[in-house]
């Protein structure tokens, strides 16, 4: 079955070092992956997605993330956090048509970025 | 951008009753979803549309009902509401392959 896996339940770093949240996904088929983020009592926004191509994509605020099919994995990187990056942080995997493209996501990890 | 709104954005409700939370798009997408949140984990999907006057079941819907009126709107109702179904819950539209949430009703069954 289709699974998404965000081992670290809490990440800690200090503003300005560098940032690295895992997510490891489970599926069969081609993996459609997204990262989103929850800022306090606000929806998810998107921050970047992947479907193909260069493994490493793009996304808002400096963020990126590494494809790796032999892994399984979609990990989420930055460079330099800011302590406004302090949010919570989903990875989600997209389920085919048949499923009504539905979104499969992880536990979400919390990010605290101190001074 | 989508425009995803949701209403009420919190609610309390006792147990046993009726309660209906609304979703309400502005970007012509025609799937809808509606997905809870508990604490410490990521969001589950509970129905979802992808056209007027037509709803499928998600992952969990047991004790939900959905119901898409029009393409504008979605809403969730919870005939007999338990504490088991104290969460929040968000509302997404999708365009193409990226879905689109609204802000979340916070949810307290009592």
């Amino acid at each position: 079955a289709q699974s998404v896996t965000q081992p670290d339940a809490r990440v800690t770093v200090s503003e300005g070092a560098s940032l690295q949240l895992r997510c490891k996904y489970s599926y069969s088929a081609t993996p459609y992956l997204f990262w989103y983020v929850q800022y306090p009592r606000q929806g998810l926004q998107l921050l970047l997605k992947y479907y193909s191509g260069d493994p490493v994509v793009q996304g808002v605020n400096s963020f990126e993330a590494e494809f790796s099919k032999s892994n399984s994995s979609f990990h989420l990187q930055k460079a330099s956090v800011h302590w406004s990056d302090s949010a919570v942080y989903f990875c989600a995997l997209s389920i085919g048509a048949s499923s009504g493209q539905k979104l499969v996501f992880g536990q979400g990890t919390i990010l605290k970025v101190y001074l | 951008e989508a425009a995803v709104t949701q209403s009420p954005r919190s609610k309390v409700a006792v147990t046993g009753g009726k309660v209906t939370l609304s979703c309400h798009q502005t970007n012509n997408h025609d799937y809808m979803y509606w997905y809870r949140q508990d604490t410490g984990h990521g969001l589950r999907l509970i129905h979802y549309s992808y056209v007027a006057d037509s709803t499928e079941k998600g992952d969990i819907p047991d004790g939900y009902k959905a119901s898409r009126p029009s393409q504008e709107n979605f809403s969730l109702i919870l005939e007999l509401a338990s504490l088991s179904q104290t969460a929040v819950y968000f509302c997404a539209s999708r365009t193409q392959d990226t879905q689109y949430f609204g802000p979340g009703t916070r949810l307290l069954v009592l």
